[in-house]
């Protein structure tokens, strides 16, 4: 199988600008995760998806992310007016049952 | 509540030494799955290993393996004979039966020199 894709790999941004992340699930995984890193800690969820539905999300999403995945295929997540502290590493995963989940090589993105 | 602890922040290893992480876990589920993952320096989670609460069997592979105690909550990982290829961060998870999320600790950063 091909794992788990993701895109950009790194953005740079400045204060305040939108960005949006791509997340390309291994095929024929219906269950998908975004997960936040920041350096020295392990990775925090942030939303879940099964299919095109999005039946999970975290307190840390706040109203400036949103997160889609038409389709039920890839996903998207955007954060509107960057701020400092979004600067994070940003995963995606993927499963097939729910179980095992298996990461992509993530977004870094670094706001100035 | 959730929670994953693993104490060990760094150990610095000997190539072919042996060892462990640590980790422990809270959870007043009955019923839940423990997982480690690895992270090199490219930053990609690497699954390694799923256990699930009613099966308290330790595994091993290859050089990897585990041991699973439910009377401690603990599920701690030894490498033996380490290698250089070894170093990394290496993250314990936790999933509940009803939860969707892993839930990680912060993670044991290990060094293997040669």
């Amino acid at each position: 199988d091909t794992g788990v894709s993701q895109n950009p790999r790194h953005k740079i941004t400045k204060r305040g600008q939108n960005v949006t992340f791509r997340c390309d699930p291994i095929s024929e995984h219906n269950r998908l995760y975004w997960y936040r890193q920041t350096l020295g800690q392990g990775p925090e969820f942030l939303t879940y998806f099964q299919n095109e539905a999005q039946l999970e999300k975290s307190r840390l999403l706040s109203d400036r992310f949103s997160a889609e995945r038409p389709k039920g295929s890839f996903s998207t997540l955007e954060i509107q007016r960057t701020e400092q502290g979004d600067s994070a590493m940003y995963l995606c995963a993927s499963s097939r049952d729910g179980y095992e989940q298996y990461f992509g090589p993530g977004t870094r993105l670094t706001v100035t | 509540a959730q929670k994953v602890t693993q104490a060990q922040t760094e150990i610095s290893v000997v190539e072919k030494e042996d060892v462990t992480l640590d980790c422990v876990y809270e959870t007043r589920d009955t019923t839940y799955y423990l997982f480690w993952y690895k992270q090199p320096p490219s930053g990609e989670l690497v699954f390694l290993i799923r256990r699930n609460s009613f099966d308290e069997q330790n595994e091993i592979s290859g050089r990897y393996s585990w041991n699973f105690q439910k009377s401690t909550s603990s599920f701690n990982f030894t490498i033996t004979a380490s290698q250089v290829v070894d170093s990394a961060v290496y993250f314990c998870a936790l999933r509940t039966q009803a939860g969707t999320a892993l839930i990680f600790g912060k993670g044991t950063t290990l060094s293997v020199s040669s």
